[in-house]
């Protein structure tokens, strides 16, 4: 299995609602990553974890609580959100036949478009 | 820092023709280079990857890049492109050594093959 699945595939949701994104590798990866794309721009990092642990959060709002439950699922809690944060949310894993968890190819996953009303 | 620049935002070509996408990144440290495609609604694809080496890489689909030190480019180039390649390209660059695992994109070039 080469692939990072995630869902679900559309959400719409409300600015009170709380949500759950679900990533999942079954790669052997110890490095998953979340990232933020609105169209027509490139993927922004927002977290990184290691061996389940968090080691970037590039200063996101707290109305998204990243969670890394084991070593092949990573979730992204969504609570209160605003119109501004409707995007596509990519999720990306990577490790090397070392066991370096930062090797540099990340792969993707589909992605989880996501629309706050 | 580190930062990549896509010099074309859009790139028109017609089918069969070549076609080069240009990157440049700057870096005081070693790097990683990327060129990833999205296609429409879809997640990134990896279509080829320096990391060291041989300098010309060649990937899926037929592309190919040229990592070229000197002028610290990673121009994507293939000889003859097909109306499936139009898609969103995206060059990344991260550290080569002390990697925390950040990616850094270019802004994209969106690749228009014509009929």
């Amino acid at each position: 299995d080469t692939e990072v699945t995630q869902t679900p595939k559309h959400l719409v949701m409300g600015m009170t609602n709380k949500k759950s994104l679900k990533c999942e590798q079954h790669m052997g990866h110890r490095a998953m990553y979340w990232y933020k794309q609105k169209a027509k721009k490139p993927p922004e990092l927002m977290f990184v974890y290691s061996y389940e642990k968090l080691s970037i959060n590039e200063s996101v709002p707290s109305r998204f609580s990243p969670e890394c439950p084991n070593s092949s699922l990573l979730n992204l809690h969504l609570h209160a959100l605003q119109p501004e944060d409707s995007a596509l949310y990519l999720c990306a894993s990577s490790q090397d036949s070392s066991g370096r968890a930062f090797f540099a190819e990340q792969f993707f996953g589909p992605g989880t478009r996501l629309t706050v009303l | 820092a580190q930062s990549v620049t896509q010099l074309d935002s859009q790139v028109p070509v017609f089918e069969e023709a070549p076609v080069e996408l240009r990157c440049n990144y700057s870096s005081s440290v070693s790097v990683y280079l990327f060129w990833y495609v999205q296609y429409p609604n879809q997640g990134l694809q990896l279509l080829l990857k320096y990391l060291s080496g041989s300098t010309l890489v060649k990937g899926i689909n037929g592309f190919e890049a040229e990592f070229n030190k000197s002028q610290t480019s990673f121009h994507l180039r293939k000889p003859s492109v097909h109306i499936s390649d139009t898609a969103e390209y995206f060059c990344a660059v991260t550290r080569g050594s002390g990697n925390t695992g950040k990616l850094i994109f270019g802004q994209g070039t969106t690749l228009q093959v014509k009929p």
